[in-house]
């Protein structure tokens, strides 16, 4: 079955550290996104890429870093320099940019520890 | 910034009643989405609707769209206990960047 694969679920990290969050998809979807949500609020775009080897800032990319070097991969470095860490995190893909429905993984829990 | 603010944000009701949520938006848009996300988990894309098109259903699900107002709702009819969810619109700046902006989600409730 196509989807998209978010792993850990789970995730802790310590004061300092850097982490990174998987995001591997099978549709064959151009287009990549990764969003960060908190308790009880929407999404928040971090960074999105349309196409391989190009991404692009969203909302709130400081303290985040990607790289898309496959298209079916598109990974989410959370760095020491975010200092708000703690949140639910939300990989997306869609068939092209603009005018299509996302498909979401079922997300990944970091915990700053 | 958020584009799309869904109102209510908390709605409580009895299995079997219609369930209506709005979401207003600020810019022009392309096309509008709304999802439903269950407690921990990741998104499900429900309906899209495009800026030309006013109406739209999917089973139970009707959205309307009124470009004029920048607003949409989204109808439930003949709710679930299964429909308890938060449900979030978005939507897709018109010649913009590509990418959904969401809303801050309605929590839907449906009591048995």
């Amino acid at each position: 079955d196509g989807g998209i694969t978010q792993s850990p679920k789970y995730l802790f990290r310590k004061e300092g550290q850097n982490v990174t969050l998987s995001c591997e998809q099978n549709l064959n979807h151009d287009a990549m996104y990764w969003y960060r949500q908190d308790p009880g609020q929407g999404l928040r775009l971090i960074y999105y890429s349309q196409i391989v080897n190009d991404f692009q800032k969203g909302d709130i990319a400081e303290g985040y870093s990607v790289s898309r070097e496959k298209k079916e991969s598109f990974p989410l470095t959370v760095t020491s320099a975010q200092k708000n860490p703690t949140a639910f995190y939300l990989c997306a893909s869609s068939i092209s940019p603009g005018g299509y429905g996302y498909t979401f993984g079922s997300g990944t829990r970091l915990t700053v520890v | 910034s958020q584009q799309g603010e869904e109102d209510p944000q908390a709605l409580s009701i009895q299995e079997g009643e219609n369930a209506t949520m709005n979401c207003s938006y600020k810019t022009s848009i392309n096309n509008l989405q709304w999802y439903r996300q269950n407690s921990g988990r990741g998104l499900v894309h429900l309906i899209l609707i495009r800026s030309n098109e006013r109406e739209k259903h999917s089973g139970r699900l009707r959205v309307t769209l009124d470009t004029s107002k920048k607003s949409s709702s989204l109808l439930i009819t003949a709710s679930r206990a299964a429909d308890t969810a938060s449900y979030f619109c978005a939507t897709d700046k018109f010649q913009g960047a590509q990418k959904l902006v969401f809303g801050q989600g309605t929590r839907l409730t449906i009591n048995p």
